[in-house]
């Protein structure tokens, strides 16, 4: 069974940093892309961030480019996103999910992190 | 970028009733790239339909998915009790990878 868990939210102050993992089970990790998609309160989905399964590709929305970092250590299934210079914009439950192979759609998804980050 | 717009807002519907969700690219989605998911408060989204048609698996062939190019739909045929939850589509023909704002749909 297909299994993702993300740890590393919380409360944050504006400007600071936060890593979030999400530990993977159930599948061959590195045959898979991953992404990080993020839900605002109130608001609907946003993709994040993805890494290609071997962590030679990575690609970010133009939101987070140049603050957030996408990584896999695909010995230990977990992916990770580094989080940095957090705005209050950046509050979310930030969602990690796997990607169907050579696509872009998600067929698994986590359960969720929260991240609020105070001004 | 693909704007995706989602219509209407929100569908006040009845079990058993029909529900038709519209999502519309402001460009061609190549190759039908377009999926649909289904998401109720503090759970994880659910994929139902990807490549604009095809049913994922273990979702009941009450919900179906249809169009191309820019026009897609997804249709509930009977909603059932379960059904009422957040819809959004998403385009992943290009990136960054896009999702429409979402329909909900209450009773």
């Amino acid at each position: 069974e297909v299994q993702l868990s993300e740890s590393g939210g919380g409360l944050v102050q504006h400007g600071g940093s936060l890593r979030l993992s999400c530990a993977a089970s159930g599948f061959t990790f590195s045959r898979y892309a991953m992404s990080w998609v993020r839900q605002a309160p109130g608001k609907g989905l946003e993709w994040v961030s993805t890494i290609g399964g071997s962590g030679s590709t990575t690609s970010y929305a133009d939101s987070v480019k140049g603050r957030f970092t996408i990584s896999r250590d695909n010995s230990n299934n977990t992916l990770y996103l580094l989080m940095n210079s957090l705005r209050a914009e950046d509050t979310a439950v930030y969602y990690c999910g796997r990607e169907r192979p050579n696509m872009g759609d998600i067929d698994y998804w986590g359960q969720g992190t929260l991240v609020t980050v105070s001004s | 970028e693909t704007v995706l717009t989602q219509s209407p807002d929100t569908l006040s519907l009845s079990p058993g009733e029909r529900a038709t969700l519209s999502c519309r690219a402001s460009q061609t989605v190549s190759r039908s790239y377009l999926a649909w998911y289904q998401h109720k408060p503090g759970q994880a989204p659910r994929r139902l339909i990807y490549g604009a048609s095809s049913r994922a698996t273990g979702i009941p062939d009450r919900f179906s998915g249809s169009g191309s190019g820019t026009d897609f739909t997804l249709t509930i045929s009977r909603l059932e009790p379960e059904d009422f939850a957040v819809y959004y589509c998403q385009q992943y023909a290009s990136t960054p990878l896009t999702f429409g704002g979402g329909t909900k749909v209450e009773i």
